[in-house]
């Protein structure tokens, strides 16, 4: 159980585009999701917290109108990169934390994806 | 603050080599510690956690065991195989911010057969 995916896996754009990136928890319902990104040889940085229902929270640093994060279901969140640049080209991952039960204290990964701007 | 530090990669070993990769923490309260590990091109994994002191987490011949006296949590195993060869990030929950995951800097792990 507690499986988490990503769509797509690797997206290649052109600078200015934009990009939407998905993250689907299959097999619980997730009123938590978390964006991270991780740079090549790097540690992920947490980027926002994406709450079901309401508004994602952003860490310090991060553009909330260059990463766009909707969690408009129990089930989806997803990211949005408006306007890419090259310097945006990165390792996207989103995770998800199970409500309550032995999954609360822990975050489930998704497989990532691999954003490359032209 | 709450922090994570990882001894720095790559590692590299022979099959059946015994490993240890270090891992201590910073952090106020009693925070819960967790082993990811990350294969090529693909997202991380939970390998194994404690959630409080002098716990042991334990999976796949991997072995942690949550020391609040040294603020550490070392990976351990007996006989690295070929197959173990990925990234090992070392994480802590926050005690009071369920949210927020810490992670260590990553420790890149190579087993030669």
């Amino acid at each position: 159980g507690a499986v988490v995916s990503q769509h797509p896996s690797r997206v290649i754009c052109k600078s200015g585009t934009s990009v939407k990136i998905e993250c689907r928890s299959l097999d619980f319902q997730a009123t938590t999701m978390f964006w991270y990104r991780q740079f090549p040889k790097q540690s992920l940085m947490l980027m926002a917290t994406s709450n079901e229902g309401s508004k994602a929270t952003y860490e310090q640093g991060v553009e909330k109108d260059k990463f766009l994060i909707n969690h408009a279901s129990l089930t989806l969140s997803t990211l949005t990169v408006t306007s890419a640049h090259p310097e945006d080209s990165s390792f996207y991952i989103c995770s998800a934390r199970e409500p309550r039960g032995a999954g609360y204290n822990e975050q489930f990964f998704g497989p990532g994806t691999r954003l490359t701007v032209l | 603050g709450n922090s994570v530090t990882q001894m720095e990669g790559p590692v590299t070993l022979s099959e059946e080599a015994f490993l240890t990769i270090n891992c201590t923490y910073t952090a106020t309260g009693y925070p819960s510690l967790f082993w990811y590990v990350q294969y090529p091109g693909e997202g991380l994994q939970l390998l194994l956690k404690a959630t409080k002191a002098d716990d042991k987490g334990s999976n796949k011949g991997f072995e942690a065991t949550y020391r609040k006296e040294t603020t550490s949590f070392h990976l351990e195993k007996g006989s690295v195989q070929v197959s173990d060869s990925a990234v090992y990030f070392c994480a802590l929950r926050g005690a009071y911010n369920f949210n927020k995951f810490y992670f260590g800097s990553g420790t890149k792990l190579n087993v030669k057969p």
